[in-house]
């Protein structure tokens, strides 16, 4: 069964920084296309973030660009979201995710999620 | 960039009856050389990730029951579940991936038992 599983998430002060982890199994992680999408406390779903299969394409919205950096490790199955200079707005469940979107090859996989909440 | 919008923002249908949501983009989702709209469905309960239902605008995703069923074309498209049943209480996305790997989610329609 393919497993999502995002960690790194947690309280963090305004201008401060996390990095957030997704480890993922049983799926041929390297071959595909993977993204970040946040959904903030009661709100809907916003796509944060992609990455190109080998890494070498790096995609991100207006409101993290500058800020946020996503990476992959295709060795350790993981893929990372380096989160700097947050905002109280940035606060949210982040999901890592193989959506459609990125590809129909490899199905839809989503992880369950890992809240970072912005506060002082 | 391209927008979606959904209509209702809410419904409450009553078991066994229809419920139809529509989802509209602000350009084109239609990919004249293969015919195909980038146009996805999702379904997300409370504490849940969200759930793909539908794909290519109408094709439903395996294991998906199928009273469930997605039409259109363009830039407008309705998700139909032709008979509500207590588990499809969730709130629905619509998500264009025309612009892939940028992709851009509607604010969603949430569905409740009348």
């Amino acid at each position: 069964e393919v497993q999502l599983l995002e960690s790194g998430g947690g309280l963090v002060q305004p201008g401060g920084s996390l990095r957030l982890s997704c480890a993922v199994s049983e799926f041929s992680f390297s071959s595909y296309a993977m993204g970040w999408v946040r959904q903030a406390p009661g709100k809907g779903l916003v796509w944060v973030s992609s990455i190109s299969a080998s890494g070498t394409g790096t995609y991100y919205a207006d409101s993290v660009k500058g800020r946020f950096t996503i990476s992959r490790d295709n060795s350790k199955n993981t893929l990372y979201l380096q989160m700097n200079s947050l905002r109280v707005e940035d606060t949210a469940v982040y999901f890592c995710a193989k959506p459609i979107g990125l590809g129909i090859a490899g199905g839809d996989y989503w992880g369950q999620g890992t809240l970072v909440t912005v506060s002082s | 960039d391209i927008v979606m919008t959904q209509s209702p923002d809410s419904l409450a249908v009553s078991l066994g009856e229809r419920a139809t949501i529509n989802c509209k983009s602000s350009q084109s989702v239609l990919y004249r050389s293969n015919n195909k709209n980038y146009l996805a469905w999702y379904q997300q309960k409370p504490g849940q990730a969200p759930k793909l239902l539908i794909y290519w605008a109408s094709t439903r995703e395996s294991g998906v029951p199928d009273r469930f069923s997605g039409s259109g074309s363009g830039t407008d498209f309705t998700l139909t579940i032709s008979s509500l049943h207590a588990e499809d209480v969730a709130v629905y996305y619509c998500q264009e991936y025309y612009s892939t790997p940028r992709v851009t989610f509607g604010p969603g329609t949430k569905v409740d038992i009348k």
